[in-house]
Parts: structure tokens; sequence; C-alpha cells
């Protein structure tokens, strides 16, 4: 499966910023999937990234909010904007590992843990 | 609209015991569901899929049983070792994402 590297790790940020969190893969993927966990929830999507086009967004997600970029098969950016301490979260992005049944199994990042202050 | 629930409490389990997690949805019928591992500061690592017409999947230590009817899965880890702690989330097959439990905490003591 592939390996996906995410920073930052984490940060603490203040309220009004912005924050571009960075998604490398080291395979070539069409789409990329960027979710929310936030304490004691369960994950929720954001947004799918494909290359070449506009990022598709969830609903209650926005693009004014959480601008992405998806500039080649292997880079995703999403940025947290003008941050509210309702922001503070953990970001994951992910991709899909190809299975022969066709399941959309899942492998992920380390996830980048903001702080919003 | 599709839900699913897990054990929001954290479950202690004695080392060498087996751990049994469980997996409760409503309002679907998924292809698949999935159990996935959490452990701090990292993201998610899928463990097993089971299939709705199977029903079990068994993997080394880990076993899934899949029951349609009472809309459940049960995630089992035998002779449980410290190094199984960790949050182990279930996902199942929405329409064309998958729908994640909030994930059960295992605490497995020495």
């Amino acid at each position: 499966s592939a390996v996906i590297s995410q920073k930052p790790s984490r940060d603490i940020c203040q309220r009004g910023t912005s924050l571009t969190i960075q998604c490398q893969v080291d395979s070539q993927v069409t789409m990329m999937f960027w979710y929310r966990q936030q304490p004691g929830q369960s994950l929720t999507l954001i947004a799918t990234a494909n290359q070449g086009s506009e990022a598709t967004y969830e609903s209650g997600f926005v693009i004014d909010k959480f601008p992405i970029s998806r500039p080649n098969l292997t880079f995703s950016t999403l940025t947290v904007s003008n941050m509210s301490p309702e922001d503070s979260s953990i970001y994951l992005c992910s991709v899909e590992d190809p299975r022969p049944s066709g399941a959309n199994v899942l492998t992920f990042g380390a996830g980048s843990r903001l702080t919003v202050l | 609209s599709q839900k699913i629930e897990q054990n929001s409490e954290a479950l202690n389990i004695q080392e060498g015991k087996t751990a049994t997690l469980t997996c409760n949805y409503t309002n679907y019928s998924p292809a698949y569901l999935q159990w996935y591992r959490q452990d701090p500061g990292r993201g998610p690592v899928f463990l097993l899929l089971i299939r709705e017409n199977e029903k079990e999947k068994r993997k080394e230590r880990l076993k899934v049983t899949f029951d349609t009817t009472l809309k459940q899965s049960l995630f089992h880890i035998t002779a449980s070792q410290p190094a199984d702690s960790a949050t182990y989330l279930c996902a199942l097959d929405g329409n064309y994402q998958l729908i994640w439990g909030a994930g059960t905490k295992l605490i497995i003591k020495p």
C-alpha cells in the first residue's frame, strides 16, 4: 500500500490565521481524501481532491474555508482558513488502497493536530 | 441517515484474555464493513474487511463477525497483549464514501 507523508504533524495557531497542511504520497493516485477527526468523534470527510479539477466538498464544508490544491498525482494541500478554536482538530489525508474485490480500503497519513487559541 | 455506534467507553482487558469490540449500525445494509486500528498521533491503519455474505473473517489473532440481521459486527482479539492497546474504528461503505464509527479505546493491562 501507499506511504503518505503529512506535515506539519502538529501546530498551535492563533485565531484568524490560516494554516496549510501538506500531503505527499509515494505513488501516483487519482483521488486523495481529506478528513477531520474531532476529539471523541468519528472521521468526517471534508473533500475529495482530484488532479486537474476542483475538489469535491462534502456537506458542511466550503472551499473558502478549506481550499485544496492538487497540482499533481502525488501531492495535495489543505488550507484551514481564518481559524477559530472550533477548527482545533486532527486533519488526515488518505488515499484508496486498491483491492481486487473493489472495496474502498483507505491508507492514511499520520495526521496533523491543529490547536487554535 | 446511516449511523454507526461503537462503545464510547474504554474497554479494559487483562493480558491474555480475548477482547471483543462491538460495532452496530442502522438505516443501511452495507456490502462490507471494515475495521481499523488507530494509535495516538497516527492515522488509522486497515486491519480487516468482511463482506455481507461472510459470517466470519480471521487474520492471525483477529476475528471479525458480521451479522446483517442484527446489523452488528464484532471484532475479537484473542490472547491480547499490551501492544494491542489502541483505538479501534469500524467503517461501513456508504453510497460513495466510508461511514465511520467514533472508535472504542482498548486498554490491555499486563
